[in-house]
């Protein structure tokens, strides 16, 4: 079925360094999410991104969280700076309507904040 | 914005019996309804879902429910496997939202 790819599957960085993301969406989706899940948790919406615009954004999605998708290549999702709490599992999805249709998630892309 | 409740959130059934999750959400434009399964160090996967126009959908052995007077949905899980055991998760959503409202998750363990 239709895969969505995130790289990289870990990362590791000190407290208060930039990190980025990268998902590679299905490739004729139009919706692009964000969901961040902490170890067993319940997976928490943080943002959705459609014709190269946030359209929704949850309060989790913090000042030093932006997204974006510079001419159809990865979405990606900067944080910068890290903070200790931001130490979760961050998934990637995209769907080829909007929300009411299928979400397909990538495998995640655990972070770690020291 | 959209609540969805999941209980329980720990679930253990022998191996043949059902297993049934329950989910409760609060917006009543909320018209879509997916169920996520999600293995140990895997991504959610979808493998059920029902609209607001159907009250019942069955897919092999899964079983979805839809009250929306009380607006309340729910999986039932019949003659379990071990391959059923994993965290499932209830979703809401509608079409004039541009996100779905997860569960907090419900983990199944199905007993030999």
């Amino acid at each position: 079925g239709p895969k969505v790819l995130q790289i990289p599957s870990h990362q590791i960085i000190d407290m208060g360094q930039m990190v980025t993301l990268n998902c590679d969406p299905v490739s004729n989706h139009l919706y692009f999410y964000w969901y961040k899940q902490i170890l067993g948790q319940q997976m928490e919406f943080l943002v959705n991104f459609y014709n190269g615009k946030v359209m929704e954004k949850s309060k989790l999605f913090k000042d030093q969280f932006s997204v974006e998708r510079p001419d159809g290549s990865y979405f990606t999702l900067k944080i910068q700076p890290t903070a200790l709490e931001d130490s979760a599992v961050y998934f990637c999805a995209s769907s080829l309507g909007h929300s009411a249709e299928t979400l397909y998630f990538g495998s995640g892309t655990r972070l770690t904040v020291l | 914005g959209e609540q969805v409740e999941q209980l329980p959130s720990i679930l253990r059934v022998q191996e043949g019996s059902s297993a049934s999750i329950n989910c409760s959400y609060e917006d009543s434009a909320s018209n879509y309804f997916p169920w996520y399964k999600q293995e140990p160090g895997e991504n959610p996967k979808l493998i059920i879902d029902i609209r607001s126009n159907m009250e019942r959908k069955q897919i092999q052995e899964l079983i979805v429910l839809l009250d929306k007077k009380a607006k309340r949905f729910s999986l039932h899980i019949t003659d379990t496997q071990p391959g059923d055991s994993a965290m499932y998760f209830c979703a809401a959503s509608d079409y004039g939202n541009e996100k779905i409202t997860f569960g907090a998750g419900t983990k199944l363990t199905i007993k030999p």
